[in-house]
């Protein structure tokens, strides 16, 4: 099975700061991932498609890019509900999630 | 707007089979695929299986042999069953709509239940 690993597992910033989080597949996968945020005590919400699509009412300082094995999630300006883990999913079977990214306030 | 709504035992014991149902409202069932996810302290999110709306079913490998997922679209829900359940099945368990960009290749989850906490113990 193809693995994703995300980098890093946690990463501290404040409001206004720009972060990126990485997103590692074991094999070439193309552009077939998926973003998503999670807060806690919530399910995760969809963001990111076909690695750089924004899902409709996502807002645009989420960014996505990459293909092939590497991706990266960007965020260009920070938000205080921003603040929340979040996951790359490879996007066909079997659907395999990244082990996550906190991103806490510094 | 979509809502989905996970019932079901929050407590299961070791061999035994944990059982949920998933509440679909504001979209027809018999359209788009359905699916389950877990959310365990040792692997993190997990994707369980879906159901498409004919009833064809996809179960994730490490899984197989202990999952049933079944479609009733008279009460437009679904169902999970997990057989032979240990400690390790202990997690939140997602019922969630999978949608599709331009083909199965491009599949996320657009939409989840709040998900239901379910420990195995005895």
């Amino acid at each position: 099975d193809i693995q994703m690993t995300q980098s890093p597992s946690s990463l501290s910033a404040s409001v206004g700061d720009r972060v990126s989080i990485t997103c590692r597949a074991s094999q070439n996968i193309n552009k077939y991932l998926n973003w998503y945020q999670q807060k806690p005590g919530k399910a995760p919400k969809f963001l990111i498609y076909a690695a750089s699509s924004l899902q409709s009412g996502v807002p645009s300082r989420f960014n996505g890019s990459g293909s092939g094995t590497d991706f990266t999630l960007t965020i260009s300006s920070l938000q205080p509900e921003d603040f929340a883990t979040y996951y790359c999913q490879k996007s066909y079977t079997p659907y395999t999630f990244g082990q996550g990214t906190k991103l806490e306030v510094k | 707007q979509v809502q989905l709504q996970e019932s079901g035992p929050g407590l299961v014991k070791p061999s035994e089979t944990l059982s949920l149902t998933c509440t679909v409202s504001g979209a027809s069932i018999n359209s788009n695929y359905w699916s389950w996810i877990r959310q365990t302290p040792g692997k993190g999110l997990e994707w369980i299986g879906y159901i498409d709306y004919s009833g064809t079913t996809n179960y994730s490998p490490s899984l197989k042999s202990r999952i049933s997922i079944r479609l009733d679209t008279s009460k437009t829900q679904f169902s999970l069953k997990l057989s032979s359940v240990t400690p390790a099945d202990t997690g939140i368990y997602f019922c969630a709509r999978m949608d599709l960009y331009n083909s199965i290749w491009f599949s996320y989850f657009d939409s989840w239940g709040q998900g239901t906490l379910v420990t195995v113990s005895s």
